[in-house]
């Protein structure tokens, strides 16, 4: 079965940078577009950022953009979110999740549980 | 401000059906397929209904999406204690390059 295990998340300083992981199991992982979506306490969901398949094309929030990077690797079923410059209202539960197709337009079908990212001096 | 518009809560009782409204435009609604995603609160989100009426297996045909110009809807027939939960749309838009999330709609089952 599909298996999407985040890590990495922990208290982090305002302007400081923190790096995600996604272990993905259960699946081709090399043939599947992948995402990181957020969910602020008590909010609603932020679509974060989306690689395709092969790592060829990223697209990201404009919330995040500049800031944020999104990559992976094939060889150890990993996605990575590197977030830089973090600031109080990136705190989250970041979830990573996996898109239905590989080039990232059918949009998520299976997430992960989640990491909690807090940002605070 | 979310992109896709929903309303914050809705409410039925057990047996009911109830329906979840998702307002858009052409940049995402008309143009893309909509799905829509179940979020027990301190859980994740479980995918519910995929390119506007397509149901994953598991999910039970008490659920039904569709689509009509730049609105979607969830209905949830034969209502469930179980049903209680947040509900929240998404889509691709065209002019934002990415996908939205409508803000969510808490179902309580009264």
């Amino acid at each position: 079965q599909v298996q999407l295990v985040e890590s990495g998340g922990g208290v982090v300083q305002p302007g400081r940078s923190l790096r995600l992981s996604c272990a993905a199991s259960g699946f081709s992982f090399r043939d599947y577009a992948m995402h990181w979506v957020r969910q602020a306490p008590g909010k609603g969901l932020e679509w974060v950022a989306l690689l395709w398949y092969d790592g060829s094309n990223k697209k990201y929030a404009d919330s995040v953009k500049g800031r944020f990077t999104i990559s992976r690797d094939n060889s150890k079923n990993t996605l990575y979110l590197q977030m830089n410059r973090l600031r109080a209202d990136d705190r989250a539960v970041y979830y990573c999740a996996r898109d239905g197709a590989n080039w990232g337009f059918r949009g998520i079908d299976y997430w992960g549980h989640g990491t909690l990212v807090n940002v605070s001096s | 401000q979310s992109v896709l518009t929903q309303p914050p809560s809705a409410s039925g009782t057990p047996g009911q059906r109830v329906t979840i409204s998702c307002s858009g435009s052409i940049s995402n609604i008309r143009g893309n397929t909509v799905n829509w995603y179940q979020q027990i609160p301190g859980t994740a989100p479980r995918l519910l209904i995929y390119i506007n009426n397509q149901r994953p297996s598991g999910v039970p045909d008490r659920f039904s999406g569709s689509k009509s110009g730049t609105s979607a809807s969830l209905a949830i027939s034969g209502l469930q204690s179980e049903d209680e939960a947040d509900y929240f749309c998404a889509s691709w838009d065209d002019n934002l390059d990415g996908w939205v999330f409508g803000g969510g709609t808490k179902l309580t089952v009264l």
